[in-house]
């Protein structure tokens, strides 16, 4: 079974506008993390965002912010005002504690921002 | 900022030969990771090490070796390379797995071809 799903290949965004990128996850583990990476065309994959399995808040960086629900098993990506340069590949990926450091990717959505 | 590099952004090399992708981080990470990248497989781990001269498999570890002889240095080794080790090959970091957030950052990644 897939231990993260992203189900939307592409997506398409209007500049200016916020836009939401889906993750849900599978796990037995109670405790965990979840992050959320870009990969421009350049190739680097940069972090962005991390939610922990135990946090009370939603986890929030500049524009973006994480949707956790945890009964649900999702931890959905928000960016807010989108920009040209946000188009880009985004990986959901997961943490299990009794994985140690190991991460598991969804995926990915490939993203672009139209003018 | 977390600096991971990778020896060579693009590598072309012949089936058979043996083939060796550098990787060093700058911050004193304990642990590190080798991953490929393929269209619609998504990041699959290969090898990773949480100290000097300690390794794991990954998911996918045929095909590949790889050597920690010092913290900051992990190197990605194909015996023989093959055609179908044409990949993108991106290496991380992270601080350890003790720590609850434990964020990878990756470095630039090598795109490979092997003719």
């Amino acid at each position: 079974a897939q231990k993260i799903t992203q189900t939307q290949p592409g997506m398409f965004v209007q500049e200016k506008e916020a836009v939401t990128l889906d993750c849900t996850y599978d796990t037995s583990d109670p405790s965990y993390g979840l992050f959320w990476y870009k990969q421009p065309s350049s190739g680097e994959m940069i972090f962005l965002i991390y939610q922990g399995s135990y946090d009370q808040q939603n986890a929030t960086e500049g524009r973006y912010s994480l949707n956790f629900q945890k009964a649900r098993k999702s931890a959905n990506l928000v960016i807010s005002a989108s920009q040209l340069g946000d188009s880009a590949m985004y990986f959901c990926a997961m943490r299990e504690e009794n994985q140690g450091g190991k991460l598991i990717f969804g995926q990915g959505t490939e993203l672009s921002v139209k003018p | 900022d977390v600096k991971v590099t990778q020896s060579s952004r693009y590598l072309v090399k012949r089936t058979g030969e043996k083939v060796f992708l550098e990787c060093v981080q700058d911050m004193d990470h304990e642990n590190m990771f080798w991953y490929r990248q393929d269209p619609g497989l998504g990041l699959r781990l290969i090898y990773f090490s949480y100290d000097v001269k300690m390794k794991e498999k990954g998911d996918i570890p045929e095909g590949y070796s790889v050597s920690r002889e010092k913290k900051e240095r992990f190197s990605l080794i194909l015996e023989s390379a093959s055609t179908n080790q044409t990949s993108m090959y991106l290496c991380a970091s992270s601080l350890g797995r003790q720590r609850s957030t434990d964020t990878q950052y990756f470095g630039p990644g090598t795109r490979l071809t092997v003719l």
